[in-house]
C-alpha cells in the first residue's frame, strides 16, 4: 500500500512569513495526526483528527498556526506568521481508527531564518 | 505535565553484544508503550508495544514493562550496525489511538 504522502519534503522562509505544509493518508485511515519534532526531541503532537473532527488540538499554538482536513482525507497546516522556534520537521501519521499509530511520513523540514 | 523521559546518550555497544535502551514515564494512567526507531533523517517507524506488565519478545527485540516502577525497557540483542538510530518511547494512556506522548530519544551507536 501507499505510504504517506507529505510535501513539500523542505522549506526555507524568513521569520513573519506564511507557510503551508500537505499531507495525503493512506487511503482508508481515519486518524490523521501532525507533529512537530524539534532537532534532538521526540515529535510533539500537535493536532489530531478523527475522519474530519479534530480531536486533540491541546497543544497547536492557535495564534499562529491551523489545520484542516476537508472531507476526511488530506490535509493542510499553516503556520502564519513563522517565527525562529518554529524551525522543525513537521511529520503527518495516519492510522486506523483504533489501531496505534504505525505509520509517519517522510517530514517536512522547514527552517526559519 | 505529562513526561517521557530517556538517557539521551549516545549509548555505544560493539556488535554482537545487548544493547539496553530505558524509559520512565510520569503519567500513572498511561497504558500502552511503544518503542520507535528513527535513522537520522528519516521518520520514526513502530517496532514494539507492549501493554502488560513483563517482557514481550519479537526477534532480536525485547520490550519489558513495569507500571508499579513506571518504567518501560528496550532489549536489542545480538547488536548489529544496521540497529544504529535513535530509539525514541512513547506512552499512551489508551490503546494508541489516543495522544502518544514522546521521550527525547537516546542514540545507539553499534560498532562493527
Amino acid at each position: 500500500e501507499a505510504g504517506v504522502a507529505q510535501s513539500p519534503r523542505y522549506k526555507i522562509i524568513e521569520k513573519r512569513q506564511s507557510v503551508a505544509f500537505w499531507c495525503n493518508p493512506i487511503s482508508g485511515h481515519a486518524t490523521l495526526y501532525w507533529y512537530q519534532q524539534i532537532l534532538g526531541q521526540g515529535p510533539k503532537l500537535l493536532i489530531q483528527f478523527q475522519n474530519n473532527g479534530v480531536v486533540d488540538d491541546s497543544q497547536l499554538p492557535k495564534d499562529r498556526f491551523s489545520a484542516e482536513r476537508l472531507k476526511g482525507v488530506d490535509s493542510t497546516l499553516k503556520i502564519q506568521p513563522a517565527k525562529l522556534e518554529d524551525s522543525a520537521v513537521y511529520l503527518c501519521a495516519s492510522s486506523l481508527g483504533d489501531r496505534v499509530l504505525e505509520v509517519f511520513g517522510s517530514g517536512t523540514q522547514l527552517s526559519v531564518l | 505535565q505529562k513526561e517521557v523521559e530517556q538517557n539521551s546518550g549516545p549509548l555505544s555497544v560493539p556488535e554482537g553484544a545487548i544493547a539496553s535502551l530505558n524509559c520512565t514515564y510520569s503519567d500513572r494512567g498511561s497504558q500502552s508503550f511503544f518503542w520507535y526507531r528513527q535513522y537520522s533523517g528519516k521518520s520514526p517507524e513502530l517496532i514494539m508495544s507492549i501493554y502488560s506488565n513483563g517482557d514481550k519478545e519479537d526477534g532480536r527485540f525485547t520490550a519489558q514493562l513495569n507500571k508499579a516502577s513506571q518504567y518501560v525497557s528496550l532489549l536489542i540483542r545480538d547488536s548489529q550496525p544496521s540497529d544504529s538510530a535513535t530509539y525514541l518511547c512513547a506512552a499512551s494512556r489508551e490503546g494508541g489511538s489516543e495522544k502518544l506522548v514522546f521521550g527525547k530519544g537516546t542514540k545507539l551507536t553499534v560498532n562493527p
